[in-house]
């Protein structure tokens, strides 16, 4: 089955600075890679996602790349700012399920 | 308003007893989903279904239970079978993936449900 790996587990960065988070994934028949966004005691929420005919895509601030080959897939924070700071989730979808990395607290310092 | 809902938010059972938590939504999705949250552990999958009277294992079913009786209502059992049921759970539910084609699901608030 499919299995998401995804580091830093944790990453500080100054705010105004970038963000850097990157997963793999093991599973080449995974066409779907969404990257959810948790805030303290509330459920994840879709920030970004990008499926596997793409391999850019931005919003804002916000940007995900994914490599089919090597099968990685990164999320870029640029221009960080304090509420940004939360867990970061990525996600891949091989069939009728949603697989998730473990995770990245992203702190913003001041 | 359209969303999903998980109640309570929190919870706190005795060892060995049975607990239900509920998730209910109404954006007409087919697809729903139970996942555990441990610190360091990201989520967990323990029960999905796609369709009504439907609904398969995930990496962790073991010592829970789920039923699928109406499209917008996924309840998950936490039996005492369960060896550590602390924690917090999240629902989700997304737009049928008949095809392949897969969306954005949307999460619950979660419950904390914790076991003394």
């Amino acid at each position: 089955g499919e299995n998401v790996e995804q580091h830093p587990s944790t990453l500080s960065v100054q705010e105004g600075d970038s963000a850097v988070i990157k997963c793999t994934y093991s599973d080449s028949a995974s066409n779907y890679f969404p990257w959810y966004k948790q805030e303290l005691g509330k459920g994840p929420q879709l920030i970004i996602d990008i499926r596997s005919n793409v391999g850019e895509k931005k919003d804002q601030r916000i940007a995900v790349t994914l490599n089919k080959t090597a099968k990685h897939f990164s999320l870029h924070i640029t221009e960080t700012q304090p509420e940004d700071s939360a867990v970061y989730f990525c996600a891949a979808d091989p069939d009728d399920k949603i697989i998730f990395g473990k995770g990245t607290r992203l702190h913003i310092l001041p | 308003d359209g969303g999903i809902t998980q109640s309570p938010k929190y919870l706190f059972r005795k060892e060995g007893q049975n607990v239900t938590l509920s998730c209910e939504q109404n954006l007409n999705h087919d697809a729903m989903y139970w996942y555990r949250q441990d610190p360091g552990q990201g989520l967990r999958l323990i029960y999905y279904s796609q369709i009504v009277n439907d609904f398969q294992k995930g990496d962790i079913a073991e010592g829970y239970s789920v039923s699928r009786e109406k499209k917008e209502s996924f309840p998950l059992t936490v039996t005492s079978a369960q060896k550590n049921p602390t924690a917090f759970y999240l629902c989700a539910s997304s737009i049928s993936r008949t095809g392949g084609w897969n969306t954005e699901a949307f999460f619950g608030q979660g419950t904390r449900l914790t076991v003394v």
